[in-house]
């Protein structure tokens, strides 16, 4: 079992491109996550899907779109990145949501 | 929604020695609080979790208690290793009034010093 999976590890962006991070696990979880986390600041979600077909903000969606693709794959877009997206990104998943999360190993940002 | 506050944000310890962690939150209807465990450069990891209907849980050198009174609950580490230095995150979730999503607290950096 991989569980989650984020691609890529890492990534440098110019301000203004655009991206997609990909996250998809394999433990059939209906629930699954996308967190930034910064320095000082935890982990805060910017958006989630509660079930296959369902999407919903959290507390830092500005400037970001997510894609619940099937079951498995949870995407995260930045459409005109910014250098205040600079950060790492955690997919994570969960049978439930108020069940344990699993994370994937995160993606490192950075916008120049 | 919910606000998770937790303290302190560092914390040192000497080899053998407890340690203590604690959050706060702000909904009375969160009923879900998990602790996570982040090791330098890895991703968070569930170390312990507790419902509102439980007011203490144990599993070997590591409990959790929840005060739903005071809206409040910590973690203990007792004899603490060298290997439990990490960030640790408390979280709170809330399933009542459409708001059911996980929140974080800030994280506390432990450093247990041999």
């Amino acid at each position: 079992n991989a569980g989650v999976t984020q691609t890529p590890k890492f990534q440098v962006l110019k301000t203004g491109q655009s991206m997609t991070l990909q996250c998809a696990q394999d433990m059939n979880h209906n629930s699954m996550y996308w967190y930034r986390q910064d320095p000082g600041m935890g982990l805060r979600l910017i958006y989630y899907s509660a079930s296959e077909g369902t999407t919903d903000k959290g507390e830092v969606p500005n400037g970001y779109n997510v894609s619940r693709l099937n079951k498995r794959e949870f995407s995260l877009r930045l459409e005109s990145a910014a250098p205040s997206q600079t950060s790492v990104y955690f997919c994570a998943s969960s049978l439930q949501e108020d069940t344990e999360a699993f994370f994937g190993q995160g993606t490192r940002l950075t916008v120049v | 929604g919910e606000n998770v506050e937790q303290h302190p944000s560092t914390l040192s310890v000497q080899e053998g020695d407890s340690a203590v962690i604690k959050c706060t939150y702000s909904d009375s209807a969160s009923n879900y609080f998990p602790w996570y465990k982040q090791e330098l450069g890895k991703r968070p990891q569930l170390i312990i979790d507790i419902r509102s209907n439980v007011g203490e849980k144990k599993d070997q050198r590591i409990a959790v208690t929840l005060n739903k009174t005071a809206k409040h609950f910590s973690l203990h580490i007792t004899e603490t290793q060298p290997e439990d230095s990490a960030v640790y995150f408390c979280a709170a979730y809330n399933l009542s009034g459409g708001y059911n999503k996980l929140i974080f607290g800030a994280g506390t950096r432990l450093a247990v010093h041999p």
